[in-house]
């Protein structure tokens, strides 16, 4: 158990639909990642925040959104979903967000199916 | 850019060696190494910096190259738990950790 939990586990929805997949990091650490994990695709990352700020933007669409709240779990939103947007979305979390570079901690994931 | 694995996949049976190589065309602060096993979280396995530090595992060792910005994971004596997908994340360092990961290595060890 790696300490971080997210939520949903599973999630089916249908083309079109709003969802809102949520992240708590590890006690004491700053910084909140998020991948998506696709078939195709490998590991892509997606956005990084660190204390309630947004620090680095990966190839995330503009369909997706996220944000730290200051309790630092983080909520992804994904918005009118299509078919390809299916996959195992991570979020991770680590000590900080700069400097020294700290492992990442990974969440179990949570499976996203459009349908 | 995505970093590059190499092999795709390895089959061995316990008892052997095996390594994975990781490549970039950037230059690198860092390269992570984690493990994946199907349906399951990725799990750290190991840090390696510029300038030879390294954090990670006991059982496991790694080199990284910075001339070559390269990176390979070295796996000895093969137990059945190693098998899994082996993923090398890349930071090029600012201010943010953000891991580029590569495409993977799928590693299956047989009795």
């Amino acid at each position: 158990d790696s300490g971080v939990t997210q939520t949903p586990k599973h999630l089916i929805t249908a083309t079109g639909q709003r969802v809102t997949l949520r992240c708590s990091p590890r006690s004491g650490d700053l910084s909140v990642y998020w991948y998506q994990q696709s078939l195709d695709q490998g590991l892509q990352f997606l956005i990084h925040y660190y204390n309630g700020e947004e620090r680095a933007k990966g190839n995330i669409l503009e369909r997706f959104s996220a944000q730290q709240f200051p309790d630092l779990h983080s909520e992804l939103n994904l918005s009118s979903l299509e078919l390809g947007d299916s996959a195992l979305y991570f979020c991770a979390s680590s000590v900080e967000g700069s400097g020294f570079s700290y492992e990442q901690y990974f969440g179990p994931g949570t499976r996203l199916t459009v349908t | 850019q995505q970093p590059v694995q190499s092999p795709q996949a390895v089959i061995l049976r316990e008892g052997e060696d095996a390594v994975i190589n990781c490549s970039s065309s950037k230059a690198l602060y860092s390269v992570h190494w984690y493990r994946q096993k199907h349906g399951e979280a990725p799990v750290f396995l190991m840090i390696l910096l510029k300038g030879g530090e390294q954090k990670g595992h006991e059982k496991i060792s790694a080199s990284f190259n910075e001339k070559k910005q390269q990176s390979s994971l070295y796996l000895t004596a093969s137990q059945l738990s190693y098998s899994g997908t082996y993923f090398c994340g890349t930071r090029r360092g600012g201010a943010t950790n953000k891991l580029i990961f590569g495409t993977g290595t799928l590693l299956a060890v047989q009795p």
